[in-house]
């Protein structure tokens, strides 16, 4: 499974929007980024998936570019229930069985 | 419709015991994840069970066992205690194991060891 690397914390303004940048340059052709996110005490929860180019649905968007190393989610106009730890996952659709590798993950702060 | 149930929510336990962690998957899913989180070492894979057979194992001792049952729910076990075990245990339901869709994780058990 690709290796990811995401900043250990970000501070952020509610109102403001919040890109977080992971990069996975030895992602695989039949890989999947997968965005989670996790609050304390709870067990992570699925927000974003995509493979190329660009995913939006109502939580967040992702920003893929044409060589795949690095995606970028993005969260609009954050609020203070934003505050949580994101995961960047890179893994293969379609695979047999989940052994998914959980990186460090980025600590989003979002101040008043 | 109803999430990944996991119970019981908080336990403490010594050195030493054994102890039985539940999780009741999604309606439908066949495949159960089991993880262990802890400060320094993150989100961890345990293992995977999927129609009752463990198909995916992480690095752990065999103290750390599971099992899942015809109605997909799935047991965890920790034996011999150690204070490093205490975590908070997640499990995550998905319908057939991949990551398709994400996964659906449950709140977590979070295990105390003294």
């Amino acid at each position: 499974l690709a290796k990811t690397t995401q900043p250990i914390s970000m501070d952020s303004y509610e109102g403001q929007e919040v890109n977080i940048t992971c990069s996975h340059n030895n992602i695989a052709t039949n890989d999947y980024i997968t965005w989670y996110q996790q609050f304390p005490s709870q067990g992570p929860r699925f927000i974003i998936q995509g493979y190329k180019t660009k995913v939006t649905n109502e939580v967040a968007s992702l920003f893929i570019p044409a060589d795949r190393k690095s995606s970028t989610l993005s969260l609009p106009r954050v609020s203070l229930s934003d505050t949580a730890v994101y995961y960047c996952l890179v893994a293969p659709q379609g695979a047999a069985g989940n052994k998914l590798t959980f990186g460090g993950g980025t600590r989003v702060l979002v101040k008043p | 419709k109803a999430g990944v149930t996991q119970t019981p929510r908080y336990l403490i336990k010594t050195r030493g015991q054994q102890v039985t962690l539940s999780c009741s998957p999604i309606s439908g899913h066949r495949s159960v994840s089991w993880y262990q989180q802890t400060p320094g070492q993150g989100l961890q894979f345990l293992f995977e069970y999927f129609s009752e057979t463990q198909r995916n194992k992480g690095n752990f001792p065999g103290r750390f066992s599971g099992r899942q049952f015809s109605n997909s729910r799935s047991e965890m076990n920790v034996s011999t205690l150690e204070l490093g075990d205490s975590a908070l245990y997640l499990c995550a339901s998905s319908p057939d194991g991949s990551q398709d869709y994400g996964y659906t994780f449950g709140s977590g058990t979070r295990l105390t060891v003294v």
